[in-house]
């Protein structure tokens, strides 16, 4: 069993859907979430980094963590085609940049 | 306002050649990362440098090396190319760690290396 898992998609969505993302993991010592972005030929970049369980809003975006049930989600509100991207979660014990835990991402199509 | 620059976007080697990756950041981070994304993998840390003088393998160390040239420059060798060594390679930094502080990791655009 991997430690963090994704499902890969592709997910396709009508613009204006509201989008849900989400990772399990195994490992209940996690308590850093971050949810990146990762256009076509892209770098990721960060989307949401939250600390321990509970929901985190920015704008269209809502990371949501359920510490119980090892499960994260990422919740995008009317969805967009410029949202069509893949959607890397990660993790992790502490704050240390080196242990961050990734998933295989998942990839997002919003179809105008 | 560049962030984190890597060269070359783009490399061709055959089996057995040798060569360096280059990564540089802009942003007087402390930390500097090495990953490779495989399909279905995720991003798997290579190695790493916790500051300036230091560095550390990570999660797939095997058939690389790396430099902390400076705090700007983290380079990434291939000593001896292998095709299992096919992937987008992706440098990273991040201020350094902290309990308190975010440490958000910014990422380079990758450089795509195809290994025959």
């Amino acid at each position: 069993q991997k430690e963090v898992e994704q499902d890969p998609g592709p997910l396709s969505v009508p613009e204006g859907a509201i989008v849900s993302l989400n990772c399990t993991y195994s490992n209940s010592a996690f308590q850093y979430f971050m949810w990146y972005r990762q256009y076509s030929r892209k770098g990721p970049e960060l989307l949401m980094y939250t600390y321990s369980s509970g929901n985190k809003e920015d704008g269209r975006f809502t990371a949501q963590v359920d510490k119980s049930s090892k499960y994260i989600s990422l919740f995008i509100r009317d969805s967009q085609p410029s949202d069509s991207a893949t959607y890397l979660c990660a993790m992790s014990w502490d704050n240390y940049g080196q242990n961050f835990v990734f998933g295989p991402g998942t990839r997002l199509s919003v179809l105008p | 306002n560049a962030g984190v620059t890597q060269t070359p976007k783009f490399q061709v080697l055959k089996t057995g050649q040798s060569m360096t990756l280059q990564c540089a950041q802009d942003m007087n981070h402390n930390s500097m990362y090495w990953y490779r994304q495989d399909p279905g993998m995720g991003l798997r840390l290579i190695y790493y440098s916790a500051s300036e003088g230091t560095t550390d393998k990570g999660e797939v160390p095997n058939g690389y090396n790396v430099s902390r040239l400076n705090k700007r420059e983290f380079s990434l060798r291939l000593e001896s190319a292998a095709p299992s060594q096919t992937s987008v390679y992706f440098c990273a930094s991040s201020p350094g760690t902290g309990f308190s502080a975010k440490n958000i990791q910014y990422f380079g655009a990758g450089t795509r290396l195809s290994v025959l």
